[in-house]
Order: structure tokens, then C-alpha cells, then sequence
């Protein structure tokens, strides 16, 4: 089955500097990489996701790269704000199911 | 607003005694999922629904059942729940079995 594997697992940022995440997935099958923001209590939101026809994709502060021969796919925020402190999970989707990364807690220090 | 519903949002059971908790979608998707997150865990799938055909994870204890009386409502049975089954329980559907989810708020449950 799939393996995803997130690094780092906590990272802390200062107010307006970037933070990345990144995860590698084990099955080539793999075509839907979306990224989840789960706030404390709260279910995971989609934030930004991409499939494997397309290499970069960006939503305003919110970009997501992928490189399909490598098996590897990152998350970039730009400008980090407090507000995007959460726990950020990838997850990788080669058939009917999501195998999620175990998490980022990125923590925005003001 | 089209959206996934869970209730209630959070759940305080007594050991071993059912419980069942609720999942509405009004988005129409056809596949709907359980999923188990534990604190400081990525979520577990427990099941998953295609239309009326059950998809069991192989990993799922009997303890948990779950049925889809409709495309709109699941339920999530936990017939006698040990202090190891607290978690958040999420509810996610998806159009086809190659879109993405959309995550219901979840249930806290608790077992005292």
C-alpha cells in the first residue's frame, strides 16, 4: 500500500518568513495530492491540492510543487501569518482511499 | 451551503455501552468515509462506503459497524466502547473514488 512519508514534523516561523513542508508518497499509482489544515477541535480543511498532470500550483500565500519522478511534493507559505499556525497534513491518493503524512504542527510566532 | 455535517460534536459514552454517531452530506457524493484520529495522529480509515457497497478497512476491529441507509446519512456504531476507542471520529465524502474529500467537523468522543 501507499507510505507518506511528512517532514518536519513541528516548525516554527517568525511573522512573514516562509515555512515548507515537505512529504514523499512510496506508489507511483498515486495521482491526487491534496494538503489538510486541521485547527485544534476542528476537522482538516483543503487548503491547496494538485494532480500528478501538474507540477507547481499556487493559491495566493499557498503554492504546492510536485516532482513525480522523485515521488515528492512540498507545501509553501509565503508571508506566514498567526493565523496559519495548525497542523498541516499531506496525503497521497492512488485509489479509493487517502494515506495521510502524520502531521505538521507549524507554529507562526508573532 | 453544501456540506458535511457530523453530530453530535462531541460524545461522552460510559464504558461499554453503545454509541453511535452521525454523518449528513448534502454535497450528493457517493463515497463516504469513517476515519479514526487519535490525538497527534494522522486520521485512520476504519471504512468506507461506495454507494451501498461496504468497504471494510482490514484493520478495523468488530467493535466498530457502520451503516448508509442513504446517500445522504452515515452512522458509525461502536458496540461497546473501550477507554482505547477515545478519538476524534471524522466523516469525509468524495464524488468517485479518484476526487478529493470534503471532512465533516468531526465527533469528540469521550469514554468514562
Amino acid at each position: 500500500g501507499e507510505n507518506v512519508e511528512q517532514h518536519p514534523s513541528t516548525l516554527s516561523v517568525q511573522e512573514g518568513d516562509s515555512a515548507v513542508i515537505k512529504c514523499t508518497y512510496s506508489d507511483s499509482a498515486s495521482n491526487y495530492f491534496p494538503w489538510y489544515k486541521q485547527e485544534l477541535g476542528k476537522g482538516p480543511q483543503l487548503i491547496i491540492d494538485i494532480r500528478s498532470n501538474v507540477g507547481e500550483k499556487k493559491d495566493q500565500r499557498i503554492a504546492v510543487t510536485l516532482n513525480k519522478t522523485a515521488k515528492h511534493f512540498s507545501l509553501h507559505i509565503t508571508e506566514t501569518q498567526p493565523e496559519d499556525s495548525a497542523v498541516y497534513f499531506c496525503a497521497a491518493k492512488p485509489s479509493y482511499q487517502l494515506t495521510f503524512g502524520k502531521g505538521t504542527k507549524l507554529s507562526v510566532i508573532p | 451551503d453544501a456540506m458535511v455535517i457530523q453530530n453530535p460534536r462531541y460524545q461522552v459514552t460510559q464504558f461499554g455501552k453503545p454509541v453511535t454517531l452521525s454523518c449528513s452530506q448534502t454535497l450528493n457524493h457517493n463515497v463516504m468515509y469513517w476515519y479514526q484520529q487519535k490525538s497527534s495522529q494522522a486520521p485512520k480509515l476504519l471504512f468506507h462506503y461506495y454507494d451501498k457497497d461496504f468497504n471494510n478497512e482490514a484493520d478495523t476491529p468488530d467493535n466498530f459497524q457502520s451503516r448508509r441507509p442513504n446517500t445522504s446519512f452515515c452512522f458509525l456504531d461502536i458496540r461497546s466502547p473501550g477507554l482505547g476507542d477515545a478519538a476524534m471520529y471524522l466523516c469525509a465524502t468524495a464524488l468517485g473514488t479518484f476526487s478529493g474529500y470534503t471532512f465533516g467537523s468531526g465527533t469528540r468522543l469521550t469514554v468514562v
